[in-house]
């Protein structure tokens, strides 16, 4: 099985544009989440979801929306892109829904730049 | 708010050294406890993690990390390490639905 996949790899988008990340699992996790990784801050969690149907916010959810209509898909919405939003954006999976306490599976990443 | 500190952002070492990387974290509650590993151009791996059981876990590549509860730390050991070790290094601690990660190590093994 493939994993965890995300497209695009790489990204670039003017300010206010609007663009989806895609993140597919075909591991049949019920946990799903998305960070994004910025030098000298490691991790930080913008939304994830324990299941089809169920998301909800982490750490920094302003300027993102998700959606699970199913359980292989978790795509990111970038709804106005800004600057700040320049970052590595991971989308990760695991079984349980209990899944933020378990091994995550972690994608390829995507490199975002906002201009 | 709970929180993982990472002592070192940047550890460079020679091959054969010996390495400890520090974690600290601010829960008092149980916890599961991960170290993951991002090696050059790749996505993030599990390296080790501690749920319950014996504190001294062993993971991949020859680490291990000790939990010790009374001084809320998780730090990773590897007794001697190689070039190919060259990577960032991660901590995390669980937090109902949630990971907490540290700000990462990088670190670089001189050849």
């Amino acid at each position: 099985n493939a994993g965890v996949t995300q497209t695009p790899k790489f990204q670039v988008l003017k300010t206010g544009q609007s663009m989806t990340l895609q993140c597919a699992q075909d591991m049949n996790h019920e946990y799903m989440s998305w960070y994004r990784q910025d030098p000298g801050m490691g991790l930080r969690l913008i939304h994830y979801s324990v299941g089809a149907g169920i998301t909800d916010q982490g750490e920094v959810p302003n300027g993102y929306n998700v959606s699970r209509s199913t359980t292989e898909d978790f795509p990111l919405r970038l709804l106005s892109a800004a600057p700040s939003q320049t970052s590595v954006y991971f989308c990760a999976s695991s079984l349980n829904r209990g899944g933020g306490s378990k091994e995550q599976y972690f994608g390829p990443g995507t490199r975002l730049t906002v201009t | 708010a709970q929180s993982v500190s990472q002592h070192n952002h940047h550890v460079i070492l020679s091959e054969a050294a010996s390495l400890e990387l520090g974690c600290n974290y601010s829960y008092g509650g149980t916890v599961n406890l991960f170290w993951y590993v991002q090696y050059p151009g790749q996505h993030l791996q599990l390296l080790l993690k501690y749920f319950s059981g014996d504190p001294l876990v062993k993971g991949i590549k020859g680490f291990e990390a000790e939990f010790i509860k009374s001084k809320f730390s998780f730090n990773l050991r590897k007794p001697s390490v190689q070039w190919s070790d060259t990577a960032e290094y991660f901590c995390a601690v669980n937090s109902n639905y949630q990971l907490i990660w540290g700000a990462g190590t990088k670190l670089i093994i001189k050849p």
